[in-house]
């Protein structure tokens, strides 16, 4: 059965930093492109992260681009999310999800398997 | 950056109604475009991708259609379990945003 356990969700401070990890089973994921997606308490959905197969790319929501590092260690099977300068608006549960891009690729792809969720609260 | 409008924000329809979510973008983003449901406390379950396409296992009531900027998911009818938030998200560019939501609540 293909899986995805985040972890790490905690509370922390404005300013703190905090790494969030996904575990992936299941599915040979060196294989795919990962993703992170977010949700405050009572809001959408918003995309925050993605990250290629291999490592090689990533990329970033304006709103988190410069404080949050998307990694992976594939000998793992690990997505990783490193926040820095963490502020009271990245409070959310974090999902992480596997990325299926086209036979024919737009730039990105959608997400076809997903995680629960680590819930990040920034509150002083 | 591309957005997604969806309207309408809630609906509320009785079972068996077929229901309608439009899902608009500002810009053309030919059919990269998928449909998530997601329930309370729950990650968000794929429904169709490449605007058309079923996801596997998804029942065959739901289906999508449309191109370029203007986009539709129907639920042929309407069941007790379809109660959930329904979210359109294109992949058309880097930066793949996601619609406001359809709260769909069933009577």
């Amino acid at each position: 059965e293909m899986q995805l356990v985040e972890s790490g969700g905690t509370s922390v401070q404005p300013g703190g930093s905090l790494r969030i990890s996904c575990a992936a089973s299941g599915f040979p994921f060196s294989n795919y492109w990962m993703s992170w997606v977010r949700q405050a308490p009572g809001k959408g959905l918003v995309w925050v992260s993605r990250i290629y197969n291999d490592g090689s790319s990533t990329t970033y929501a304006d709103s988190v681009k410069g404080r949050f590092t998307i990694s992976r260690d594939n000998a793992k099977n690990t997505l990783y999310l490193q926040m820095n300068t963490l502020r009271v608006e990245d409070t959310a549960v974090y999902f992480c999800a596997r990325v299926i891009v086209p036979t024919i690729p737009p730039p990105e792809g959608y997400m076809d398997v997903w995680g629960t969720g680590t819930t990040v609260i920034v509150s002083s | 950056d591309i957005q997604m409008t969806q309207s309408p924000s809630t609906l509320s329809a009785s079972v068996g109604d077929r229901v309608t979510i439009t899902c608009r973008a500002s810009q053309s983003i030919s059919i990269w475009l998928a449909w998530y449901q997601q329930k309370p406390g729950k990650a968000p379950k794929l429904l169709i991708y490449a605007a058309s396409t079923l996801q596997t296992a998804v029942p065959s009531r739901f289906s999508g259609s449309g191109s370029g900027a203007e986009f539709t998911l129907t639920i042929s009818s309407l069941q007790p379990d379809d109660s959930a938030t329904y979210y359109c998200q294109h992949y058309s560019s880097h930066y793949p945003e996601f619609g406001q939501g359809t709260k769909v609540e069933v009577k």
